[in-house]
């Protein structure tokens, strides 16, 4: 098993929909979670992080956190074509590890 | 600022050639780290340095070898390049808290060929 696993894709909606991407990971005593864009030729760029568990929103992200379920998901509302790029989940495993170990990403294109 | 800065930006090298991948951040940051990244495979590190005079092997050590000049540098070299070395590489650096939140901020990459 992966240490973060997360769908490939690509996942499409319709601009304006609702895109909603998973991750999961190994370790159950990891405590920080974070999610990264990256388009396609650059580098990647944190857009939301997470300890606790439940929802944290920030504008138009919102990214959920279930410890006990070892998932961590990103939802983006009213999608438009400019968040079209590859999201990749990273982890800080375990309790007191100073690593992330990144997904392979999952693809999303929003189509107008 | 600039952030972290990468040289170069592209290369190509032939099998068995040997080259050294550049990194500097001017933010002051104590932790950094070198990446690659294949398609499909997401970013798995190679080596990091948690702090200024050490260094530790990451997922993907072999291959390479690092050195954190200063705290603002951080290189990665080839000694020997293979095929399978070809990637995107890709430096990061952090301010390190334990335990706590620890953004990675990344520079621009190198596109490395290895023919």
């Amino acid at each position: 098993q992966k240490e973060v696993e997360q769908n490939s894709g690509p996942l499409s909606v319709p601009e304006g929909a609702i895109a909603s991407l998973n991750c999961t990971y190994s370790d159950r005593g990891s405590q920080s979670f974070f999610w990264y864009r990256q388009y396609s030729g650059k580098s990647p760029e944190l857009i939301m992080f997470i300890y606790s568990n439940g929802d944290k929103e920030d504008g138009r992200f919102t990214a959920q956190l279930n410890k006990a379920s070892q998932y961590v998901s990103l939802l983006i509302r009213d999608s438009q074509p400019s968040d079209s790029a590859t999201y990749l989940c990273a982890v800080i495993l375990g309790e007191y590890g100073n690593k992330l170990v990144f997904g392979a990403g999952t693809i999303l294109r929003v189509k107008s | 600022n600039a952030g972290v800065t990468q040289t170069p930006k592209f290369q190509v090298l032939k099998t068995g050639q040997s080259m050294t991948l550049q990194c500097a951040q001017d933010m002051n940051h104590n932790s950094m780290y070198w990446y690659r990244q294949d398609p499909g495979m997401g970013l798995r590190l190679i080596y990091y340095s948690a702090s200024e005079g050490t260094t530790d092997k990451g997922e993907v050590p072999n291959g390479y070898n690092v050195s954190r000049l200063n705290k603002r540098e951080f290189s990665l070299r080839l000694e020997s390049a293979a095929p399978s070395q070809t990637s995107v590489y890709f430096c990061a650096s952090t301010y390190q808290i334990a335990g706590g939140y620890n953004e990675q901020f990344f520079g621009p990459g190198t596109r490395l060929t290895v023919l």
